[in-house]
């Protein structure tokens, strides 16, 4: 049982690259989160999908696109990616006890630098 | 705003020391808060969920309460190993459309031996 895996696990890029991160689960949860942490910010939400063919925008969505096209894939793309971009980028399921978040699930994170 | 704020940034133990750690958040409407916790370059691993209709959890060594009144929550980690040293993150979860999860900034432990 893989839980929540991505790929790739580190990356550099150049400014004005493109690149895509996946995430895939196979604990068939619904609901799937992509998070960026920087130092002395905590981990923010880039997006989030709540089911397959669904996705939705969190705290800090500008620069980034996301799609769930099958429900255990959730993939981020970086079009263009900045230097401001450079950071860890976590994926995250939820067992979701409505009405709220429950038990969140994470990746191992994915380290992008871009130079 | 809702933030969530864990004071302090860092901490040193001797190993078998009894420790809390403190978790605050600004909005009480929580739905539950959920403690992790980090070790260097891997993600985050889930220790404790509270729902906000409980009062603590508890696993093995490990303890979390949760007080929406005073905005707090704290993890209690007893006897602790140097194996337990990492950081440890809280986030509470404001639920709605956006399932909002807040997470604070950590505590980083460090446990001499």
């Amino acid at each position: 049982n893989a839980g929540v895996t991505q790929t790739p696990k580190f990356r550099v890029l150049k400014t004005g690259q493109s690149m895509t991160l996946l995430c895939a689960q196979d604990m068939n949860h619904e609901y799937m989160y992509w998070y960026r942490q920087d130092p002395g910010m905590g981990l923010r939400l880039i997006h989030y999908s709540v089911g397959e063919g669904t996705t939705a925008k969190g705290e800090v969505p500008d620069g980034y696109n996301v799609s769930r096209l099958k429900k255990q894939n959730f993939l981020l793309g970086l079009e263009s990616a900045a230097p401001s971009q450079t950071s860890v980028y976590f994926c995250a399921t939820d067992r979701v006890w409505a009405p709220s978040t429950g038990e969140l699930f994470f990746g191992e994170g994915s380290r992008l630098t871009v130079l | 705003k809702q933030e969530v704020t864990q004071i302090p940034a860092a901490l040193s133990v001797p190993e078998g020391e009894n420790l809390v750690l403190n978790c605050s958040f600004t909005d009480s409407a929580i739905y539950n808060l959920q403690w992790f916790r980090q070790d260097p370059g891997k993600g985050l691993t889930s220790l404790l969920l509270i729902q906000s209709s409980q009062r603590e959890q508890t696993s093995g060594r490990l303890n979390a309460s949760l007080d929406k009144s005073s905005g707090r929550s704290t993890l209690y980690i007893a006897a602790s190993q140097p194996g337990d040293s990492a950081t440890y993150l809280c986030a509470g979860s404001y639920g709605g459309a956006t399932n909002k999860l807040i997470f604070g900034t950590g505590t980083l432990l460090a446990v001499q031996p």
